[in-house]
């Protein structure tokens, strides 16, 4: 059971590349979600959806696109990288909002 | 707006010491639902709690335990006879409608815990 698998692990990016953060999830859960983690700010949500082809803004989502065309993926999209973008990300999964989120081990993301 | 505040950032204790991290928050929601979360230095994010705003008792899970006060809205989490591998980041989050049931987390409190 491999639970909610983020890849790759790393990344280095030039400013205005783009690239797609993976998230996958095989717990059949509805809810899935997008953080980015910051020093000294908590987790903050940047996207989240509650089914397939449902998503809907969070906190900070500008910079950033994801789509649901599945249950198990919700990829995130940075369609022109910033270093305001440096960051760990964190996707999220689970049966709904009274239940405990399961996340990823992150994504550490860089951007020159 | 829903809001997490984890005023204390960083707590250093000695081992065995029983160490308090507070958490206060603010939601317009009657039903939400309030989580404790660990991230050790490997970075990973571990459930550790989950309360729902009609369950006021307290819980008490080996050297953990967690008091929920509506009245002041706080769900506060004690370690008793804390350990070296206590020593983590830990974060209150709240799930309520008006972020669309995802979680609002506070900033953290960085448990150092020294031998």
């Amino acid at each position: 059971n491999a639970g909610v698998t983020q890849t790759p692990k790393f990344q280095v990016l030039k400013t205005g590349q783009s690239m797609t953060l993976q998230c996958a999830q095989d717990m059949n859960h509805e809810y899935m979600s997008w953080y980015r983690q910051d020093p000294g700010m908590g987790l903050r949500l940047i996207h989240y959806s509650v089914g397939a082809g449902i998503t809907d803004q969070g906190e900070v989502p500008n910079g950033y696109n994801v789509s649901r065309s599945t249950t198990e993926d919700f990829p995130l999209r940075l369609l022109s990288a910033a270093p305001s973008q440096t960051s760990v990300y964190f996707c999220a999964s689970g049966w709904d909002r009274a239940q405990p989120q399961h996340f990823g081990d992150g994504t550490r993301l860089s951007i020159l | 707006a829903q809001k997490v505040t984890q005023a204390q950032t960083e707590i250093s204790v000695v081992e065995k010491e029983d160490v308090t991290l507070d958490c206060v928050y603010e939601t317009r929601d009657t039903t939400y639902y309030l989580f404790w979360y660990k991230q050790p230095p490997s970075g990973e994010l571990v459930f550790l709690i989950r309360r729902n705003s009609f369950d006021e008792q307290n819980e008490i899970s080996g050297r953990y335990s967690w008091n929920f006060q509506k009245s002041t809205s706080s769900f506060n989490f004690t370690i008793t006879a804390s350990q070296v591998v206590d020593s983590a980041v830990y974060f209150c989050a709240l799930s309520d409608i008006n972020a669309g049931n995802m979680l609002t987390f506070g900033g953290g409190t960085r448990l150092m815990v020294k031998p």
